[in-house]
């Protein structure tokens, strides 16, 4: 059972430079959530998406952008990596808002 | 502003200790969960309470909702070095656009 599916698990990233996180599930899942957690901390919303087609913002959306062109595919992009951006992302699904969030196992991202 | 306080933010004890991690709001919730997050995973659900007032037990882990739904507290009886981890409570913004919100997170050290 796959899950969810991040890659990639590590990047390192130079200021200024752009990347795409990926993030497929397999669950038929209408809800998906892009999660940053920094050390010690909890989960912060940057994007989430009710549905194929629907995007909208979390709690930390600057320099961020989503797209969600199919049920299965949420990704995540960087356009200006900056050092407050190093972080470790987490991409999770869920059938509902009520139900249980399955988690990828993260991306570890370092901007330097 | 934080939706979902969570307290204590961190947590050493000794091995047999109780201990308790209160998640509080100001908006009334349709469900609350909580998440078990162990280091370089994503967290893994352990609960959700739907009803107010309502008591789950998961071994030594004795969940509750308030009464009003805008709380949620997690007891740990006995602590073993086991439940060492970061544990999260997370609620649905369904005013908000429908999205998964966390709270910051108890980090716990249980002590052998």
């Amino acid at each position: 059972n796959a899950g969810v599916t991040q890659t990639p698990k590590f990047r390192i990233l130079k200021i200024g430079q752009s990347m795409t996180l990926q993030c497929t599930q397999d669950m038929n899942h209408n809800y998906m959530y892009w999660y940053r957690q920094d050390p010690g901390m909890g989960l912060k919303l940057i994007y989430y998406s009710v549905g194929a087609g629907i995007t909208d913002k979390g709690e930390v959306p600057n320099g961020y952008n989503v797209s969600r062109s199919t049920t299965e595919d949420f990704p995540l992009r960087l356009e200006l990596a900056a050092p407050s951006q190093t972080s470790v992302y987490f991409c999770a699904s869920s059938r509902n808002l009520d139900a249980e969030a399955f988690f990828g196992q993260g991306t570890r991202l370092t901007v330097v | 502003t934080q939706l979902l306080e969570q307290s204590p933010q961190f947590l050493s004890i000794q091995e047999g200790e109780n201990l308790t991690v209160y998640c509080n709001s100001s908006s009334v919730f349709s469900s609350l969960q909580w998440y078990r997050q162990e280091p370089g995973e994503g967290p893994v659900l352990l609960v959700t309470v739907v009803t107010g007032g309502e008591v789950k037990k998961l071994k030594r882990l004795t969940f509750q909702f308030g009464d009003a739904r805008k709380d949620s507290s997690l007891h740990i009886t006995a602590a073993q070095p086991g439940d060492t981890g970061l544990y999260l409570c997370a609620g649905p913004f369904y005013n908000q656009g429908g999205k998964l919100i966390f709270g910051q997170g108890t980090e716990l050290s249980v002590k052998p």
